[in-house]
């Protein structure tokens, strides 16, 4: 079945440092890929999406490429700030659409 | 964007009691909720896929009679959690999928945290 994995967190950083989530996956077909944000104590807010191979995402200064060949969808941004200590998850919805699923999560904290 | 909205954001209840837990799309229709459970620095659980007037689809080990789940509207699903104990105690989040939407993109309501005493 489908499956994602993110590298383990917590990760720790100082502000305008640059910030790399690893996300890979596994599944069937051409799935689309997701980053969502989940800041504390809400749901999840939609980062970015892509949908087809070599397609880049991105929002907020955040991006990830969608890469078929490493099933990698890797988010990046070049100088985080305080603002975005959250949890990231990487996700991916199957061919059918139907569903997402999702990674572990990776917790995020920007210090001054 | 698409809005969804829980309701309520939190609930203390005692133990033995029900909980009902409303997820509302706010300006679009949805065909398809899903119902997410969630543990402390844990990730999203899929109990359910509640799909407009039929029955819900549960995730193997989680118990229907215990989590009810309605989806009577286009804009509309219900949880309740029946008979709650301590262990039922989590941070539940539904999602909803707009129709016609063929990536299979969400839409999140805020959550709602249950806490059973």
């Amino acid at each position: 079945g489908d499956s994602v994995t993110q590298m383990e967190g917590p990760v720790t950083l100082s502000e305008e440092a640059f910030l790399t989530i690893n996300c890979t996956y596994t599944a069937t077909g051409y799935p689309s890929l997701f980053w969502y944000v989940q800041y504390p104590g809400e749901g999840l807010q939609l980062l970015l999406k892509a949908t087809k191979a070599d397609d880049k995402g991105s929002n907020k200064g955040f991006e990830a490429t969608y890469r078929k060949e490493t099933t990698s969808f890797h988010l990046e941004k070049g100088s985080v700030q305080v603002s975005d200590s959250a949890v990231y998850f990487c996700a991916l919805s199957g061919t059918s659409g139907s569903r997402l699923t999702f990674g572990e999560g990776t917790q995020l904290t920007v210090n001054p | 964007g698409a809005v969804v909205s829980q309701h309520p954001s939190w609930v203390i209840c005692k133990s033995g009691t029900s909980v009902k837990i409303e997820c509302r799309s706010l300006d679009f229709q949805a065909t398809t909720m899903f119902w997410y459970r969630q543990f402390p620095k844990q990730s999203l659980m899929l109990m359910a896929t509640s799909n407009e007037g039929s029955k819900a689809t549960y995730e193997q080990g989680v118990e229907k009679d215990k989590f009810l789940i309605n989806h009577a509207s286009l804009t509309l699903s219900t949880l309740t959690v029946t008979s709650a104990h301590p262990e039922d105690s989590s941070f539940y989040i539904c999602s909803a999928k707009v129709r016609a939407e063929v990536t299979g993109e969400l839409f999140f309501g805020e959550g709602s945290r249950l806490t059973v005493l």
